[in-house]
């Protein structure tokens, strides 16, 4: 079965940095982007950015862009997403989750990690 | 950024309805449009890519149809396990936005 993998709940304080990770096959950092996306508490879902693994080619979201940072060790199969200083606002579960890089179809994001719950508070 | 809302935010409806939910585009995306189911705790699961193929595993109770800027999920005969949020995302430009969502629950 295919998997990405992601790292434990994180409980941090204003100011603390972090990093949370994704795991995955060879084959699955091989053949596809992954994205992360963000889903504040009773809300809905918000894409991040992308990474290509082979290359570490980034797009981000405006909306996040200069506050976190998307990463990859290719030779580990994973990817991160790291923060240098959070905020109470970066409350959210966190997901990665992995797009076909064939162009013969829009294809969505298809296979999903399990979420990673991040807490931010004083 | 492309923006998408759908329509409606919230529905009630009954098991073995038919039921169809919106997704607008702000600007046209051709077919680069796919849709997402997601239950409480879950993360969400892919049900139709490229506006209207469906992805292997989902029932095909499941329909998607549109192209340019309008799009549309049609779900045909609602079973139990439905009952959840739908989310459209856009494909076609950094950043790939998702709607708003809309919230299928039992009347």
């Amino acid at each position: 079965e295919v998997q990405l993998v992601q790292s434990a709940a994180e409980l941090k304080k204003p100011g603390e940095s972090l990093t949370i990770s994704c795991n995955g096959s060879e084959n699955t950092f091989s053949n596809y982007w992954i994205s992360w996306v963000r889903q504040m508490p009773g809300k809905g879902l918000e894409w991040m950015g992308r990474i290509d693994p082979t290359d570490s080619y980034i797009n981000y979201s405006p909306s996040i862009q200069g506050h976190v940072t998307i990463s990859a060790d290719k030779s580990i199969n994973t990817v991160y997403l790291q923060w240098s200083s959070l905020k109470a606002s970066d409350t959210a579960v966190y997901y990665c989750a992995r797009r076909s890089r064939s162009d013969y179809y829009y294809y969505g994001l298809d296979v999903w990690g399990q979420g990673t719950t991040v807490t931010v508070s004083s | 950024a492309i923006q998408l809302t759908q329509s409606p935010s919230s529905l009630s409806t009954s098991v073995g309805d038919r039921v169809t939910i919106t997704c607008r585009a702000s600007q046209a995306i051709s077919s680069a449009l796919v849709w997402y189911q997601q239950k409480p705790g879950k993360p969400p699961k892919l049900l139709i890519y490229d506006a209207s193929r469906l992805q292997s595993g989902a029932p095909s109770r499941f329909r998607g149809s549109g192209s340019g800027t309008d799009f549309t999920l049609t779900i045909n005969g609602l079973q139990p396990e439905d009952f959840a949020d739908y989310y459209c995302q856009q494909l076609e430009t950094y950043p790939f936005t998702f709607g708003p969502g809309t919230r299928v629950d039992i009347k």
